[in-house]
């Protein structure tokens, strides 16, 4: 997990809320990445950012909203419109190296009822 | 389309004994793969990550092989250790695009006593 950390780590809401969740990261990595995880498939991506007050759409970005006010954090919202939202969240960081590894958080299980 | 397969989808041995996961990828242009463990409820950490003129490599008692005539890896893991028990998610890269990554489902590995 080294060096992002996600708050909560468990995250139970009532059905049409919304919710924020943290991620925070300390390796001075310019991109930084939110997925979701359901059971049985790959990681998909919701949302990226390369650099401050920028990001891009991912795969499955509808119900979702991010901000990158700082490179540090890059929070993701869980809004209302989001059908489906119980699921592990997963955020992740990358530098710029020769392979743009990326590194995980611990995750966030979200559980809407 | 793009897209990464795992097989077997779950595996158990017992401890001490040699597996051999497999990953066969369709993804165009290839960057590069990748191999990440991930224990249960907990973020993935990576074990490999091979170019497309990499053809094995190694980390501990994990070893990767690449054939990108084929497209396919394998992830050969010696002497299973409890520990190891996790799933085993293998990650293609796009070369046109690093912050876009295309996961497998993962191979969910028990090793038993």
């Amino acid at each position: 997990d080294g060096g992002i950390t996600q708050s909560p780590k468990y995250l139970f809401r009532k059905e049409g809320q919304n919710v924020t969740l943290s991620c925070e990261q300390n390796l001075n990595h310019d991109a930084m990445y939110w997925y979701r995880q359901d059971p049985g498939q790959g990681l998909r991506l919701i949302y990226y950012s390369q650099i401050v007050n920028d990001f891009q759409k991912g795969d499955i970005a509808e119900g979702y909203s991010v901000s990158r006010e700082k490179k540090e954090s890059f929070p993701l919202t869980v809004t209302s419109a989001q059908k489906n939202p119980t699921a592990f969240y997963l955020c992740a960081s990358s530098g710029r190296g020769i392979y743009y590894e990326q590194y995980f958080g611990p995750g966030t299980r979200l559980t809407v009822t | 389309k793009n897209q990464v397969e795992q097989s077997p989808q779950s595996l158990i041995i017992l401890e001490g004994k040699n597996c051999t996961l497999q990953c066969n990828y369709t993804v165009s242009p290839f960057s590069n793969l990748r191999w990440y463990k991930q224990d249960t409820g907990r973020g993935p950490v990576s074990l490999t990550i091979m170019t497309f003129s990499e053809n094995t490599k190694s980390n501990g008692r994990y070893t990767a092989t690449l054939d990108a005539d084929t497209k396919q890896s394998s992830l050969h893991i010696t002497a299973s250790q409890l520990s190891d028990s996790a799933s085993y998610i293998c990650v293609v890269s796009l070369s046109y695009n690093t912050d876009k990554l295309i996961f497998g489902t993962g191979t969910r590995l028990q090793v038993f006593p």
